[in-house]
């Protein structure tokens, strides 16, 4: 079955420093998003992506996140200047039509020292 | 808004036995309704969903998942466990109108004994 592949699979950063976290979604996938789940918490929704564009985001994704699709294959996710509280794994998901099932990548454990 | 409860943070069964998770919900409307695994190291994997029409879903590995609308819940069940069902689960519930925004639960932790 194909696979949301993300790298790396963990990330250790200096608070104050700029990260971004990468994903090759599904290749026929039209629909991206990024969630997170800070250790000992529930999974939480950051941002779901379309056509180029957010579709949605939460009140966690402010101004130090930022999504990009920068070619055909790729899905990023980048922190501008870490905070220790940004330390999590972090899902990146894809799904054909939007409408379907989410298929979620194995997760990038961000480490802020 | 939506929310998800699994009561059960922790549960312990013998390969074998039955096996039963609780989840409740929290939704306005008829809900989106999956469950997920997660096993050591590995991504979120889907078990089934319910979106509509039968409230009986089967899902993977056996599993399978009742919504009862009159408790706000979505167990999921499995007959007869084993060894490789050790994992976490999730429930999870999405908007009509936005259902790729899930709402997870915290998470069950299952843990298989010989």
């Amino acid at each position: 079955e194909p696979e949301v592949t993300q790298t790396p699979s963990h990330q250790v950063t200096q608070m104050g420093q700029e990260v971004i976290l990468r994903c090759v979604p599904i290749s026929n996938h039209l629909y991206f998003y990024w969630y997170r789940q800070i250790l000992g918490q529930k999974v939480e929704f950051l941002v779901s992506f379309y056509n180029n564009e957010i579709s949605e985001k939460s009140e966690i994704f402010d101004d130090q996140f930022s999504v990009e699709r920068p070619d055909g294959s790729n899905f990023t996710l980048k922190i501008r200047s870490t905070k220790l509280e940004d330390s999590a794994m972090y899902f990146c998901a894809s799904s054909p039509t939007g409408n379907e099932k989410l298929f979620f990548g194995s997760g990038t454990q961000l480490s802020v020292l | 808004a939506q929310s998800v409860t699994q009561p059960d943070i922790h549960i312990t069964v013998s390969e074998g036995a039955s096996l039963e998770l609780r989840c409740n919900y929290s939704y306005g409307a008829t809900p989106y309704l999956f469950w997920y695994v997660q096993s050591p190291g590995q991504g979120l994997q889907l078990l089934l969903k319910y979106f509509s029409g039968d409230t009986l879903v089967q899902g993977i590995k056996g599993f399978e998942a009742e919504f009862k609308r009159s408790q706000s819940s979505f167990n999921l069940r499995k007959p007869s466990v084993h060894w490789s069902d050790a994992a976490e689960y999730f429930c999870a519930v999405g908007a009509t109108d936005s259902w790729g925004k899930l709402q997870f639960g915290a998470g069950t932790q299952v843990v298989v004994t010989p």
